[in-house]
């Protein structure tokens, strides 16, 4: 099975932040990679997937980059309602895993 | 609008049965692959299982292997996920989810899920 591991795990930051995540696999899965977006209580939302696609209706301060084994995923100006959890998941092979996540925190 | 609307979850014994359902709308359910999602609490996201459009071909997450069956009826435009010999480590609240017909695949659609407790 292919390992995805994020870092970090956690991240405190403010509002107008710039953050950035990153997630690595432990084999090369091209650009077959997704990113999510959960914010407590609620089912998870796509954000990008190809690795660097923006899904429709996702604002543009997202993006997303990388492929074989290291992707990032960066909020530009983080907004109050960007503060949640994300993930990654790798879209090569079954099962498709998700990395555990990064909690962003209001600094 | 797509929606999916999970259904089944409850309490349950070690080693019981259950049968989560995914009431879908907004959409051709029989013209989409669809996955089925957990989250134990407080803990990440897992990916369970998926079966393709017609039903044919299934995968599953080793730790459901032998217990779980995915199934759909695209007549009623459900999914399924019939678990058995349940353990207290299937706690968790279970998402099911469209998978993108195009590109690399994501998930583009989840349900709000439905909590499954194993416990005596």
């Amino acid at each position: 099975d292919i390992q995805l591991t994020q870092s970090p795990s956690f991240l405190s930051a403010s509002v107008g932040d710039s953050v950035t995540i990153t997630c690595r696999a432990s084999q090369g899965i091209s650009s077959y990679l997704a990113w999510y977006q959960q914010e407590p209580g609620k089912a998870p939302k796509l954000l990008i997937y190809s690795a660097s696609t923006l899904q429709s209706g996702v604002p543009s301060r997202f993006s997303g980059s990388g492929s074989g084994t290291e992707f990032t995923l960066t909020i530009s100006s983080l907004q109050p309602e960007d503060f949640a959890t994300y993930y990654c998941q790798q879209l090569d092979s079954y099962p498709r895993t998700f990395g555990q996540g990064t909690k962003v925190e209001i600094k | 609008e797509v929606q999916l609307v999970e259904s089944g979850g409850g309490l349950v014994q070690p080693g019981g049965s259950l049968r989560l359902s995914c009431a879908a709308s907004g959409f051709t359910f029989s013209s989409y692959s669809m996955t089925w999602v957990r989250q134990a609490p407080g803990k990440g996201l897992e990916w369970v299982s998926v079966i393709a459009r017609d039903g044919a071909t299934t995968y599953y997450a080793e730790s459901g292997k032998g217990r779980f069956t995915i199934s759909r009826d695209n007549s009623k435009s459900t999914l399924y996920l019939q678990m058995n010999s349940l353990r207290a480590e299937d706690t968790a609240v279970y998402h099911c989810a469209r998978k993108m017909s195009s590109g690399t695949y994501p998930l583009d659609n989840w349900g709000q899920g439905t909590l499954v407790t194993v416990s005596s």
